[in-house]
């Protein structure tokens, strides 16, 4: 089944304590993304990348990093999480930058801060 | 400041009649449009797009109108049905690149019986 994976589904953790969320797609997509979700204002960009080695800022990338060694994983790696960071993340990949099929989301990753 | 706008939060339809979702923009660069679907504890879903050079896109009970004059497009359900009941986002793609897709807030339709 084509399908972007995310991992964990639920995180609870505390200020300061790095973590990563992994990301993984299996279609061959070229195109991956980090989204994040928040009451009243939708979904905002972190990161996304173009291909393998090609990563570029989307409109809310402080706190955050990401990689991309291989075509299909795509992680978010958060150095020093804080409070406001607490947020729903959603990772998306897509085979024609999203234009004419759109993305496929992930099922999302809820992430608490405390 | 936010370049993609759904100004109904939420919006109720009995179940059979027409859903009518709005959206605004305010960056003319523009190139696509798009409209996702998500349920609860999901993914958005990809539903539809349409392209900055027409002003219809339809594909079965969902059609897509752009008015470019009016930075402005719609997503039309006819007819509404319960499985319609979900948050859906207008997103954008423009000038700086097309991996830059923008989301509006997202509106929760609610289908009834």
């Amino acid at each position: 089944e084509a399908q972007v994976t995310q991992n964990p589904r639920y995180l609870i953790t505390v200020t300061g304590k790095k973590l990563t969320v992994t990301c993984s797609q299996n279609m061959n997509h070229e195109y991956m993304s980090w989204y994040r979700q928040d009451p009243g204002l939708g979904l905002r960009q972190i990161y996304y990348s173009m291909n393998v080695e090609v990563t570029d800022k989307g409109d809310v990338p402080e706190g955050y990093k990401v990689s991309r060694k291989e075509k299909r994983n795509f992680p978010l790696i958060l150095e020093s999480p804080s409070p406001n960071q607490t947020s729903l993340y959603f990772c998306a990949s897509s085979f024609d930058s999203g234009v004419n099929y759109g993305y496929t989301f992930g099922s999302g990753t809820r992430l608490t801060v405390v | 400041d936010q370049q993609v706008k759904q100004n109904s939060p939420s919006l109720s339809v009995q179940e059979g009649r027409i859903s009518i979702l709005n959206c605004d923009y305010t960056n003319s660069m523009f190139d696509y449009f798009l409209w996702y679907k998500k349920y609860p504890a999901e993914g958005p879903t990809f539903l539809i797009s349409i392209s900055s050079i027409k002003d219809k896109n339809e594909d079965g009970r969902f059609t897509v109108f752009l008015n470019k004059s009016a930075k402005h497009l719609s997503l039309h359900i006819v007819p509404s049905q319960p499985g319609d009941s979900a948050v859906y986002f207008c997103a954008a793609i423009g000038f700086q690149g097309a991996q830059k897709l923008v989301f509006g807030q997202g509106t929760r339709l609610t289908i009834n019986p």
